[in-house]
Formats: C-alpha cells, sequence, structure tokens
C-alpha cells in the first residue's frame, strides 16, 4: 500500500513568523510533488509542485524535496492568517497512473 | 486557463435514489479525469480514474456498480450514484488532466467539488 503520511496538527504559528509542513512518503520510485492547501468546504488549490531534490522557492512558498530520505516539506515565510488552512501534501505514484494524498496538516496562523 | 466546472455544488436527495455529478473541463481536453471522495476532517480518497471513450478503474473497495463513471468525451465525466444511502454523504470532487499536459509532472486541476447529503 502507498501511503503518504503528514501529521495532522493543528499547528498553530504566530502571524510574521515561518511554518514549517512535514510530509513523508512510502513509495521509493515516486517522481512528483505536490502541496495543496484546501479552505474548509473548498477543493484543493495548487500552491507548489518540485520534482528534483533540494528547494525550490515562489514567492513566501518553498518547497524542499529529498528523495533519499523519501521526505518533503513545505515552509511558509512571513505566515498571513489567510495561511490558515488544512495543507495537503499529494505524490505521484511511480507508475504516474494517480496522485495519493495524505491527509492533510490543519494550519492555523494567529493574529 | 485549465478550469474544471463540477456540477452541482451541492445536493441532497432522498436514501434509495440516484444521483449524477458532472465534471466538465471548460477550456482544455481531458483524457484522464479522477474522481475522488473526502469525508469531513479527512483527506481525498480516489474512488476511480475516468478515461475517455474506455471503462473506468476503480480502486480498491470502491464499488463500480454503485459509482458509475461515464467519460463520453474529452470534456465530461459524470460520476452517478446510484441507491443512495446516507453513509454515501461526503464531499465528492473531481480532477482532470489536460491532454497536452500529460507529462509526468502535471498536477490536477481541481473542480469546486459537490457537497451530497442523503437524508
Amino acid at each position: 500500500q502507498k501511503e503518504v503520511e503528514q501529521n495532522s496538527g493543528p499547528l498553530s504559528v504566530p502571524e510574521g513568523a515561518i511554518a514549517s509542513l512535514n510530509c513523508t512518503y512510502s513509495d521509493r520510485g515516486s517522481q512528483s510533488f505536490f502541496w495543496y492547501r484546501q479552505y474548509s468546504g473548498k477543493s484543493p488549490e495548487l500552491i507548489m509542485s518540485i520534482y528534483s531534490n533540494g528547494d525550490k522557492e515562489d514567492g513566501r512558498f518553498t518547497a524542499q524535496l529529498n528523495k533519499a530520505s523519501q521526505y518533503v516539506s513545505l515552509l511558509i515565510r512571513d505566515s498571513q492568517p489567510s495561511d490558515s488552512a488544512t495543507y495537503l501534501c499529494a505524490v505521484r505514484d511511480s507508475s504516474a497512473s494517480k496522485i495519493i494524498f495524505g491527509s492533510g496538516t490543519r494550519l492555523s496562523i494567529r493574529p | 486557463g485549465a478550469v474544471v466546472s463540477q456540477h452541482p455544488s451541492w445536493v441532497i436527495c432522498k436514501s434509495g435514489t440516484s444521483v449524477k455529478i458532472e465534471c466538465r473541463s471548460l477550456d482544455f481536453q481531458a483524457t484522464t479525469m479522477f474522481w475522488y471522495r473526502q469525508f469531513p476532517k479527512q483527506s481525498l480518497m480516489l474512488m476511480a480514474t475516468s478515461n475517455e471513450g474506455s471503462k473506468a478503474t476503480y480502486e480498491q473497495g470502491v464499488e463500480k456498480d454503485k459509482f458509475l463513471i461515464n467519460h463520453a468525451s474529452l470534456t465530461l465525466s459524470t460520476l452517478t450514484v446510484t441507491s443512495a444511502h446516507p453513509e454515501d454523504s461526503s464531499f465528492y470532487i473531481c480532477s482532470a488532466r489536460a491532454l497536452e499536459d500529460s507529462s509526468y509532472n502535471s498536477p490536477l486541476h481541481f473542480g469546486n467539488g459537490t457537497r451530497l447529503t442523503v437524508t
């Protein structure tokens, strides 16, 4: 069973601080990794995608990938109250046929 | 670009009836659409993969006779929940991958979801 694991949280971070979200996956052959943000009652929206080891930055967001450790993370700098949401880690499996989601981490930014 | 429209956004039906949910790719063609289900405070669980012109591939534990999927064109896939029961109440979300964006690294584009409540 291919799995994607996340800490469910809630993760509480003060406004302006860095929020760090982590994810591990079991399929060593996975090549594509995605972070989605989901507000309550809404569909997920893509935040970042990453395919190579190392860091990828986009505005206040930085995705980090370490394939050897089967670990992917998302950093949110200068956290804002509007960042409060559930963040879903998603991994395309090695067969490339489907994307598997983690259970999500609930992030709360406190003013 | 890459807009996926899902209809209806919410539906309430009586136990035993059937409900059809539509998923359309508005500005692109999608050979593959995915149907997910999400229960409260849980993650998205893939139900089935829908390929245009062929039978859907269902995930283990998903009843293909209960959740009928039809992908008749490159822009439309439908999910019909047959003989719905209260335990089928959930948030159903479709997603699509663009025909010209079928690389290994392409993300999914999600519809807005359908909240199904079975009374």
